[in-house]
């Protein structure tokens, strides 16, 4: 089965910068996906990260805040900009490996933290 | 819109037994799959089981399996002979069939699970 990988696994920044997190895949994907879980909460998803166009995004998510590049089939990022405190949480990647199948499967996470 | 409800916030076991975890959903959709994921400590999601929503067969992994009731919209799951390692936040996750809509996860909130040893 194919790895994924996330970078940072964790971090802590200070308020109104801006963190850079990187999901790479060993292996081609088709779709890869952007989730957020807030502490003690469940995930949700942020945006689909598309290759070669613009991610789409979730309501309640906009790109000025969470910009996200999919520059080929196998690596995605996402930035967390001008952050605050309300931004800390586990940031999530996942993948489906082909095209219209329904099952997702997820990096380890980044851990932010936001002082 | 897809809601998923899991009204078990937190369940504990005693090693080696059996236990049930809930989930309801709502959708009017027909075309559907619903998952199964554990959060361990470590937070890395991971898969435990799938069903496709037109399967009448339930589905099963091992020590895993559900109850799935189409009309009732309910979607159990069923941990056999449970293990110290199974010890986990178990989510219940609802995605329209790709082939009609957009491949986005609805989750539930939810249940913490603490096998006892």
């Amino acid at each position: 089965s194919a790895v994924i990988s996330q970078k940072p696994s964790r971090d802590i920044c200070q308020r109104g910068t801006s963190l850079t997190i990187q999901c790479q895949v060993d292996s081609q994907v088709t779709m890869m996906f952007w989730y957020r879980q807030q502490p003690g909460q469940s995930l949700t998803l942020i945006a689909t990260a598309n290759q070669g166009s613009e991610a789409t995004y979730e309501s309640g998510f906009v790109i000025d805040k969470f910009p996200i590049s999919r520059p080929n089939l196998t690596f995605s990022t996402l930035t967390v900009s001008n952050m605050s405190p309300e931004d800390s949480s586990i940031y999530l990647c996942s993948v489906e490996f082909q095209v219209g199948t329904d099952t997702q499967y997820f990096g380890p996470g980044t851990r932010l933290t936001v002082l | 819109a897809q809601t998923v409800t899991q009204s078990q916030p937190e369940m504990s076991v005693q090693e080696a037994e059996t236990v049930t975890l809930s989930c309801t959903y709502d959708t009017s959709e027909n075309n559907y799959y619903l998952f199964w994921y554990k959060q361990p400590p470590s937070r890395q999601m991971i898969l435990v089981i799938r069903q496709e929503a037109y399967k009448q067969q339930n589905a099963t992994e091992n020590r895993f399996s559900v109850n799935f009731q189409k009309a009732a919209k309910s979607f159990s799951l069923k941990i056999s002979d449970s293990q110290l390692g199974d010890t986990a936040m178990y989510f219940c996750a609802f995605m329209i069939d790709p082939n009609f809509g957009n491949e986005k996860l609805t989750f539930g909130t939810g249940t913490r699970l603490t096998i006892i040893p």
